[in-house]
């Protein structure tokens, strides 16, 4: 069966320091991923996609970035954190086809600038 | 682009009650339409998804949505409410951008079921 592992689960993080989350899935191959913000527990803002290896679309231009080094790790990175960054980042897997993209959450980081 | 809206932030229900949570769509060609629940400092969790087939389609932990293209419509709904039901729900819809399939999400619903 598949899962998705993300860590770290919390982080609280200084204004101006960097962030690396990182997304593993196992038991599929290919999968697309995703990353998603999600602020005040309210809406979904999805950051960045990627369908394959160092394939990285890109949702909202602000100081975060995403990169893809291996089929089933997705990593989001920033050099300078801002406290607007603060939110519950959620990575996400799909296999496109049949399943419509049904999409697979991982358990969240919930990160805090302060 | 492909939308989903999601018209009430909270809906409040008795348990036991029939409870709808509900959401409209816009989209060009034939829509994928999907309900996620969201409970508590947890990751989203697939609930059910209508591609193409019977308009009525059934999910996990008794819920189910009817598609209806007329009024644009894809409602979660579940005959008798449980406390345990209490959470956010995402209605969202695939989207093709340029780098491959996405999802858009809803703003959500918040659901309370008061015992």
């Amino acid at each position: 069966s598949q899962t998705i592992h993300q860590w770290p689960a919390t982080l609280v993080q200084p204004v101006g320091s960097p962030l690396s989350l990182e997304c593993t899935v196992e038991g599929t191959s290919n999968p697309n991923l995703y990353w998603y913000r999600q602020a005040a527990g309210r809406g979904l803002q999805l950051l960045f996609y990627s369908v394959g290896i160092g394939q990285i679309s890109s949702e909202v231009p602000q100081n975060l970035s995403a990169s893809r080094p291996q089929d089933r790790q997705f990593i989001l990175s920033s050099k300078k954190l801002l406290l607007s960054d603060s939110g519950f980042y959620l990575c996400a897997w799909s296999v496109s086809g049949l399943a419509g993209d049904t999409q697979y959450f991982g358990p969240g980081t919930r990160l805090t600038v302060l | 682009a492909q939308s989903v809206a999601q018209p009430e932030d909270q809906v409040n229900v008795a348990e036991g009650n029939p409870l709808t949570v509900k959401c409209t769509y816009s989209v060009s060609g034939n829509p994928y339409l999907f309900w996620y629940v969201q409970y508590p400092n947890r990751g989203l969790q697939f609930l059910l998804k209508y591609i193409t087939g019977d308009n009525l389609v059934k999910g996990s932990y008794g819920f189910e949505a009817e598609f209806n293209k007329s009024q644009t419509s894809f409602h979660l709904k579940k005959p008798s409410a449980l406390v345990s039901d209490s959470a956010l729900y995402f209605c969202a819809v695939r989207d093709k951008g340029t780098g491959g399939f996405k999802t858009i999400f809803g703003a959500g619903t918040r659901l309370f079921v008061k015992a």
